[in-house]
């Protein structure tokens, strides 16, 4: 079947420093990747995509590429601000298919 | 930019009573769906909706569940009788059709549904 795994939270960094927050995934098929962003008391958003390997997803300075080798799709941001605390989902939608699996979710904190 | 509305944002309901939450999807959008997250838990899918039916449940979706589109805009879940454990922020989402699986489904805010 397919699922998806976050890295376990919660994470906390300060101010400018680099996030990692990992993904890997189980598909039966060439899923598509997202991640989405749940900031405090509001819904899940869209932060990214990719939909085949290799392809880097981006926005807001966040990126992750789709490694099919590794089956992973981490996120990545090089200089974490305090705005960008809130919980993260991974999530996969197999080739053709209709619903979203998501990963448990990250709560990401960042202390000024 | 066009996106989903829900309402209401918060309702309270008492065990055994039936609750209707509602949804806009975007309005050129095909695919419907109603997803859950119990507080501090994963977001866990419930249906989805296509061409005026159900398309794919999950086994949290049951017989007290049902969706339905009444009209050419709105897109209802309805919980017929409600126990403690359906407390959680259920959110609607919509998708583009034909799109094999590419495109992302854009979520509402969500309602949040307390039971006592």
């Amino acid at each position: 079947g397919n699922s998806v795994t976050q890295m376990e939270g919660p994470v906390t960094l300060s101010e400018e420093a680099f996030l990692t927050i990992n993904c890997t995934y189980t598909a039966t098929g060439y899923p598509s990747l997202f991640w989405y962003v749940q900031y405090p008391g509001e819904g899940l958003q869209l932060l990214l995509k990719a939909t085949k390997a290799d392809d880097k997803g981006s926005n807001k300075g966040f990126e992750a590429t789709y490694r099919k080798e590794t089956t992973s799709f981490h996120l990545e941001k090089g200089s974490v601000q305090v705005s960008d605390s809130a919980v993260y989902f991974c999530a996969l939608r197999n080739q053709g298919a209709q619903k979203l699996v998501f990963g448990q979710g990250t709560r990401l904190t960042i202390n000024p | 930019e066009p996106e989903v509305t829900q309402t209401p944002s918060h309702q309270v309901t008492q065990m055994g009573q039936e609750v209707i939450l509602r949804c806009v999807p975007i309005s050129n959008h095909l695919y419907f769906y109603w997803y859950r997250q119990i507080l501090g838990q994963k977001v866990e899918f419930l249906v989805s909706f296509y061409n005026n039916e159900i398309s794919e449940k999950s086994e949290i979706f049951d017989d007290q569940f049902s969706v339905e589109r009444p009209d050419g805009s709105n897109f209802t879940l309805k919980i017929r009788s409600t126990k403690l454990e359906d407390s959680a922020m259920y959110f609607c989402a919509s998708s583009e059709a034909g799109t094999g699986g590419t495109s992302p489904l854009h979520f509402g805010n969500g309602t949040r549904l307390t039971v006592t």
